[in-house]
């Protein structure tokens, strides 16, 4: 496989499920991304991973819950979440600190919470 | 405050009709400015990258160009299979590695 995968590309839970998301990358790259895009809203940075350290938490609720074993790999685990959760999560590599470079990103993972 | 816009919302053409997507960003410190084209329910498919101001790039139907405060995607001749949402997005020196991304233009090119 080349890219970035993700899956499941769809998933549906209820608020009190417990699910994860995952993202594996096939480029080479040190860094690695969750963004959430909603519906009618600009793409928002969730976090971010260099060498599978995190660099950065843009605030988000605890109920999200990232997870990066090696510099190939993002889990986003999910607990507890709300209707407002609902949104297509986008992950996305680049070749990390101290480099300008483009985002290459996954289909995407289409959540809806019920 | 930093930010990045973009017009028009939403742009219907003809085929073959050419016209210019703006995004617009307001920024201390451009680092790049990237292209993106995204199809309903994918992911955003990388496109170009600018980093200064005066450079310009092509590829197919379009091309973009950068100023200090505005980049432009040009679309010559657009085909159907042109029509997508067209995300740009910057990053600054400041934002450590965040990318700032504008909320689209939704494209629609007709036969």
């Amino acid at each position: 496989e080349t890219g970035v995968t993700q899956t499941p590309r769809h998933l549906v839970m209820g608020m009190t499920n417990k699910k994860s998301l995952k993202c594996e990358q096939h480029l080479g790259h040190n860094a690695m991304y969750w963004y959430k895009q909603s519906a009618k809203k600009p793409l928002e940075l969730m976090f971010v991973y260099n060498f599978k350290e995190q660099t950065e938490n843009n605030s988000v609720p605890s109920r999200f819950s990232p997870e990066c074993p090696n510099s190939s790999h993002l889990f986003l685990h999910l607990h507890t979440l709300q209707p407002e959760d609902s949104a297509l999560y986008l992950c996305a590599s680049s070749r990390g600190l101290g480099n300008t470079g483009e985002l290459f990103f996954g289909e995407g993972s289409r959540l809806t919470v019920l | 405050e930093d930010q990045v816009t973009q017009s028009p919302e939403a742009l219907r053409l003809q085929e073959g009709e050419s016209s210019s997507l703006n995004c617009s960003y307001t920024v201390s410190g451009l680092r790049g400015l990237f292209w993106y084209r995204q199809d309903p329910g994918k992911g955003p498919e990388f496109l170009f990258t600018l980093y200064s101001a005066g450079e310009e790039k092509e590829k197919e139907r379009l091309k973009a160009t950068l100023t200090k405060k505005e980049s432009f995607l040009h679309i010559t001749a657009p085909k159907p299979e042109d029509s997508a949402t067209y995300l740009c997005a910057v990053q600054a020196y400041n934002y450590g590695q965040n990318f700032v991304f504008g909320p689209g233009t939704r494209l629609s090119v007709l036969p």
